[in-house]
């Protein structure tokens, strides 16, 4: 079973409008962590945010945002006012507890097209 | 910042060769990854290492083995490439622990023929 589902598979905007990316994740941890990147076109992975399961606020960073809610398992991303610049892959992923450390899940991303 | 390389972008091989693709990280990261990401499976773990000499399977570990001599470097060797390899392989690091973010490499393309 996939544990991070990323349902949109691809998403366009236009510029200035906003845009939700949906993550859905499935953990029995209590503990786990939650994690959004950014693939833009030049291929490497940047980290945006890092959320652990006890800290459900919301966060915001300029015009990005993220919405953590455990009671539906989900942790969206919006970006208000989009911009050409964020054309990417976005990746939602989720890391677990094992014996050997943690293990780290991501979901098969949602590639946003921002035209301008 | 921390920076981590992989020793080629842009990679050919022929069917049956055997294939090192390198990563080096400078940020004394304890833990290593290596993925391969293909069109609509997002990223799949390979091989992780948590310490030097350490390795543990990922997701799809067959047809690929791993090596960690050092602390700051992580090979990923296809013993005898074929076709169905051909893919986006990405190296990551991350420090501590705990659930730390990983930082990723540009990436190596592999094309096998």
């Amino acid at each position: 079973a996939q544990k991070v589902t990323q349902a949109q598979t691809e998403i366009s905007v236009v510029e200035k409008e906003d845009v939700t990316l949906d993550c859905v994740y499935e953990t029995r941890d209590t503990t786990y962590y939650l994690f959004w990147y950014k693939q833009p076109p030049s291929g490497e992975l940047v980290f945006l945010i890092r959320r652990n399961s006890f800290d459900e606020q919301n966060e915001i960073s300029g015009r990005y945002s993220w919405n953590f809610q455990k009671s539906t398992s989900s942790f969206n991303f919006t970006i208000t006012a989009s911009q050409v610049v964020d054309s990417a892959v976005y990746f939602c992923a989720l890391s677990e507890s094992t014996n050997t450390g943690n293990q780290f899940y991501f979901g098969t991303g949602t590639s946003l097209t921002v035209i301008p | 910042d921390v920076k981590v390389t992989q020793s080629s972008r842009y990679l050919v091989k022929r069917t049956g060769e055997k294939v090192f693709l390198e990563c080096v990280q400078d940020m004394d990261h304890e833990n290593m990854f290596w993925y391969r990401q293909d069109p609509g499976l997002g990223l799949r773990l390979i091989y992780f290492s948590y310490d030097v000499k350490m390795k543990e399977k990922g997701d799809i570990p067959e047809g690929y083995s791993v090596s960690r001599e050092k602390k700051e470097r992580f090979s990923l060797i296809l013993e005898s490439a074929s076709t169905n390899q051909t893919s986006m392989y990405l190296c990551a690091s991350s420090t501590g622990t705990g659930s730390y973010e990983q930082y990723f490499g540009p990436g190596t393309r592999l094309t096998v023929t």
